[in-house]
């Protein structure tokens, strides 16, 4: 499709299990951001990408949180040890442009991660 | 710190109009968005406002004044689709958009 794709878009994983999460942004696009949302909160900033630099990663929590985006396109952000904490929905956007006035953000539908 | 308040939640009657306020604290300022989220889906873009006044899009129009840090999402002729949660962000100096807790909207016939 033309949008940003997301997968999985659910994922139940047992405390301590590795995940990875996937996002395919709308081709072209040169910025990628990951988000994480919890219910009934906004977003919170985790990482951003122009191309393939990871121009930001400020907002992830820990270590065990890492993105990478190779080729500049699909980006995969892996959680390793998961904690129940962890449990979220992780939301990926891309914007055509780079750095700078973002305009709009193009959003994927989230893969909701649940830690038992 | 970097802080955006808006209300948890607000309730309004189909056809009426309602106006959701947000009040922002940030470092820098960039840009002020409002995005929609349907339950369980992605958000997606209302509307942007970086110089002060009023900007109009059909049924939805966005204010801002930068000196009060404050901005406000109108909706007219409210509809049943219209119930969401309403985002407002701030892209501060550095680029980085500061999200609201968002603002739950319950339409009522």
């Amino acid at each position: 499709g033309a949008g940003v794709s997301q997968s999985p878009r659910y994922k139940v994983a047992k405390r301590g299990q590795d995940v990875a999460l996937r996002c395919d942004p709308i081709s072209g696009h040169v910025s990628l951001f990951w988000y994480q949302q919890a219910l009934g909160q906004g977003p919170e900033f985790l990482t951003y990408f122009q191309n393939e630099a990871q121009l930001d990663k400020s907002g992830l929590p820990s270590d065990r949180f890492f993105a990478e985006r190779p080729e500049g396109s699909v980006s995969t952000l892996k959680i390793q040890r998961t904690q129940q904490e962890d449990s979220a929905v992780y939301l990926c956007a891309s914007s055509p442009g780079g750095l700078g006035p973002t305009g709009e953000l193009f959003f994927g539908e989230g893969s909701r991660l649940t830690v038992l | 710190g970097q802080n955006i308040d808006q209300p948890t939640e607000m309730t309004a009657t189909e056809g009426a109009i309602v106006q959701i306020n947000c009040t922002y604290q940030t470092s820098g300022f960039n840009g002020l968005f409002w995005y929609q989220q349907h339950a369980g889906e992605a958000p997606t873009f209302l509307s942007y406002n970086v110089l002060d006044g009023l900007e109009e899009k059909g049924r939805f129009s966005s204010f801002l004044s930068r000196s009060k840090g404050y901005s406000y999402l109108l909706l007219k002729e409210l509809q049943m689709k219209d119930s969401a949660s309403y985002l407002c962000a701030v892209e501060d100096s550095n680029y980085q958009l500061i999200w609201g807790a968002g603002t739950k909207l319950i339409i009522k016939p």
